[in-house]
């Protein structure tokens, strides 16, 4: 079965940081993108961040961008989000998701998530 | 504020037709293609229809999508209570260089 099951959630104070991480199974890891896609309580999905199937492509949100850090290691079939400078607006419930397009590399016009965890809850507060 | 634009709440009784829209611009609808998802209460998103008009396997033929410009839109016919979920377009950005959802429009079965 294809699954991805993400962990490592908690309460954070503003400020902190913390590491995501998501452990994939049931398809080649490392032919497929994969993405963080986030949920605020009450609000709709957001976006994240993306990395192409070998790692050497990223993409972010502005939102996130030079406070998050997505890789992965294809050798333990993990994707991890490092979340550093965390604010009460990144309180949410974090999604991990794959890619569909085999081959790994991040093509915008096919670019859709078909394979979704249950999530990890993250909150930033004092 | 979402780059794509839905209205935040739709319904209709059971049987009938209801449209989401779904409103971009030149660097997203566009010229890429557009993706629904559909979230049911306490759940993680699902792929409902993707490259504007195709459904994934499993998916009902009562969805529908289609695309015209910059906007798009999904139609749900013969509505049903089970129907009852938030739905979410989306599209990659090439000015962003980013994907991105719409804030969603949850669909209430009267």
């Amino acid at each position: 079965e294809v699954q991805v099951v993400e962990s490592g959630g908690g309460l954070v104070q503003p400020g902190g940081s913390l590491r995501l991480s998501c452990a994939a199974s049931g398809f080649t890891f490392s032919s497929y993108a994969m993405n963080w896609v986030r949920q605020a309580p009450g609000k709709g999905l957001e976006w994240v961040s993306g990395i192409s199937g070998s790692g050497d492509t990223t993409y972010y949100a502005d939102s996130v961008k030079g406070r998050f850090t997505i890789s992965r290691d294809n050798s333990k079939n993990t994707l991890y989000l490092q979340m550093n400078s965390l604010r009460a607006e990144d309180t949410a419930v974090y999604y991990c998701a794959k890619d569909h397009t085999f081959g790994g590399v991040i093509v915008g016009d096919y670019y859709y998530m078909d394979v979704w965890g249950k999530g990890t809850t993250v909150t930033v507060s004092s | 504020q979402s780059v794509l634009t839905q209205p935040p709440s739709a319904s209709g009784t059971p049987g009938q037709r209801v449209t989401i829209s779904c409103s971009g611009s030149s660097s997203n609808i566009g010229t890429k293609y557009v993706y629904w998802y559909q979230q049911l209460p306490g759940t993680a998103p699902k792929i409902l229809i993707y490259r504007n008009n195709q459904r994934p396997s499993g998916v009902s033929d009562r969805f529908s999508g289609s695309k015209s410009g910059t906007s798009a839109s999904l139609a749900i016919s013969g509505l049903r209570s089970e129907d009852e979920a938030d739905y979410y377009c989306a599209a990659w950005d090439d000015s962003l260089s980013a994907y991105v959802f719409g804030a969603g429009t949850k669909v209430t079965v009267l």
